[in-house]
């Protein structure tokens, strides 16, 4: 089946710093990739839709200057949480959509990579 | 305000018995409905899927029942096995929207527990 990569599955840093997150579509074109956070015990929250060669579309009350998202190719989405702190240390997880699929809802998801800002 | 709701944040059923996991929603304009299993530490897994126009889809052990008119939709697990045991959310979409985007609102999820 088709495969999301996530990269890193795991990282921590220093507050103020800067961290990137790599999402890779392996086997299929995504046009379309999303990222996600969840936090403990809640649910997945949607934070940006991300477009190949677009500007990303954020959901209300999410920062675009803190969350840069660049999709530059079909298959490579990057989440680059800027100036982390504290209360961004979250598991943040995206997900493509095969853009040659037809409409099943079907989403794949990457393994999620889990943020730990000190 | 929750749009996609899983009241039980947890469930245990013994092995071989049927897992029923709930979900209800409030947005009129979902029209699928999906169901992901969840593992600690790594991403969702799509297991079962259902349009508005179908009340019933089974692929398996799993089976998704949808009542559009209570806004309620249920998966069944049968039977049951411990390595099943996972967080199962429940997911909605309105459909397409924008240039061909796909977004799902999800559930906070349900942790089963399927005892040996």
């Amino acid at each position: 089946g088709a495969v999301v990569s996530q990269h890193p599955s795991w990282v921590i840093c220093k507050s103020g710093t800067s961290v990137k997150i790599e999402c890779r579509s392996l086997d299929f074109q995504a046009t379309t990739m999303f990222w996600y956070r969840q936090f403990p015990k809640q649910s997945l929250m949607l934070m940006a839709t991300s477009n190949e060669g677009s500007k990303a579309t954020y959901e209300q009350g999410v920062e675009k200057d803190k969350f840069l998202i660049n999709h530059a190719s079909l298959t490579l989405s990057t989440l680059t949480v800027t100036s982390a702190h504290p209360e961004d240390s979250s598991f943040y997880i995206c997900s493509a959509r095969d853009s040659l699929a037809t409409h099943t809802g079907e989403l794949f998801f990457g393994e999620g990579s889990r943020l730990t800002v000190l | 305000d929750q749009q996609v709701k899983q009241n039980s944040p947890s469930l245990s059923v013994q092995e071989g018995r049927i897992s029923i996991l709930n979900c209800d929603y409030t947005n009129s304009m979902f029209d699928y409905f999906l169901w992901y299993k969840k593992y600690p530490a790594e991403g969702p897994t799509f297991l079962i899927s259902i349009s508005s126009i179908k009340d019933k889809n089974e692929d398996g052990r799993f089976t998704v029942f949808l009542n559009k008119s209570a806004k309620h939709l249920s998966l069944h697990i049968v039977p049951s096995q411990p390595g099943d045991s996972a967080v199962y959310f429940c997911a909605a979409s309105a459909g397409y929207s924008g240039a061909g985007s796909y977004q799902l609102t999800f559930g906070k999820g349900t942790k089963l527990s399927v005892i040996p």
